[in-house]
């Protein structure tokens, strides 16, 4: 069965700084998509990222882009130029490629941005 | 106009009592999924159905059951509420035609004393 461990239950960054939030999977399968999830204090499940496994290219936007390293079975979210509106909590999701489209989610990360 | 909707937003009940949690979407999309969210365990998969007549166990479904009522319509019940079921309960849409991506609901936050 697929797994996501995110392994840092709290992170915080200064304001501007940037920050880095791990995750880690287990799959036996070659081809699956990987997410960002942002869920900030009004509860609101927001999608920042995808990532789809057969493109090496790591997945960027705007100040959020990830680092996706397939062998190692890690997928990493970085935040460039930290914002108060970025704290919340952020989980990290597998989706393989099977009809049930089912999602797997890690355990999350609460990020504080400190002004 | 929201997309996913939720009802109730919030819901304390008693240990013991029927409760229905309700979930409507105007996307049109023929997947919907109910998740449950505890922290520190993240968000898990309760149920998902694929059509009206298509209705799937996820994994934690034990003390659930579930009802798709039409396409945009899917319910959630806890036929006799316990207090570890308290958490925070997310319904998610999604087309199999078009996305992999799931588009969620507001939630709905369920206390049970």
């Amino acid at each position: 069965a697929q797994t996501v461990t995110q392994s840092q239950p709290e992170m915080s960054v200064q304001e501007a700084e940037t920050v880095t939030l791990s995750c880690t999977y287990d799959t036996s399968e070659s081809d699956y998509y990987l997410f960002w999830y942002k869920q900030p204090p009004s509860r609101q499940m927001i999608l920042v990222i995808r990532q789809e496994a057969y493109k090496q290219q790591n997945a960027t936007e705007n100040r959020f882009s990830v680092n996706f390293q397939k062998a190692a079975k890690s997928f990493s979210l970085k935040i460039s130029d930290s914002q108060l509106g970025d704290a919340a909590m952020y989980f990290c999701a597998y989706r393989d490629r099977s009809n049930t489209g089912k999602l797997i989610f890690g355990q999350g990360t609460t990020l504080q941005v400190k002004p | 106009d929201a997309d996913v909707t939720q009802t109730p937003r919030n819901r304390i009940t008693k240990t013991g009592k029927r409760i229905m949690l309700e979930c409507s979407q105007t996307k049109g999309h023929d997947r919907m999924y109910w998740y449950r969210q505890d922290p520190g365990l993240g968000l898990r998969l309760i149920y998902y159905s694929f059509d009206v007549k298509d209705i799937n166990k996820g994994e934690i479904s034990d003390g659930y059951s579930v009802s798709r009522q039409a396409q945009a319509k899917f319910s959630l019940s806890l036929e006799s509420a316990i207090p570890n079921q308290t958490a925070l309960y997310f319904c998610a849409t999604s087309d199999s035609r078009a996305s992999v991506l799931q588009f969620f609901g507001p939630g709905t936050r369920l206390t049970v004393l």
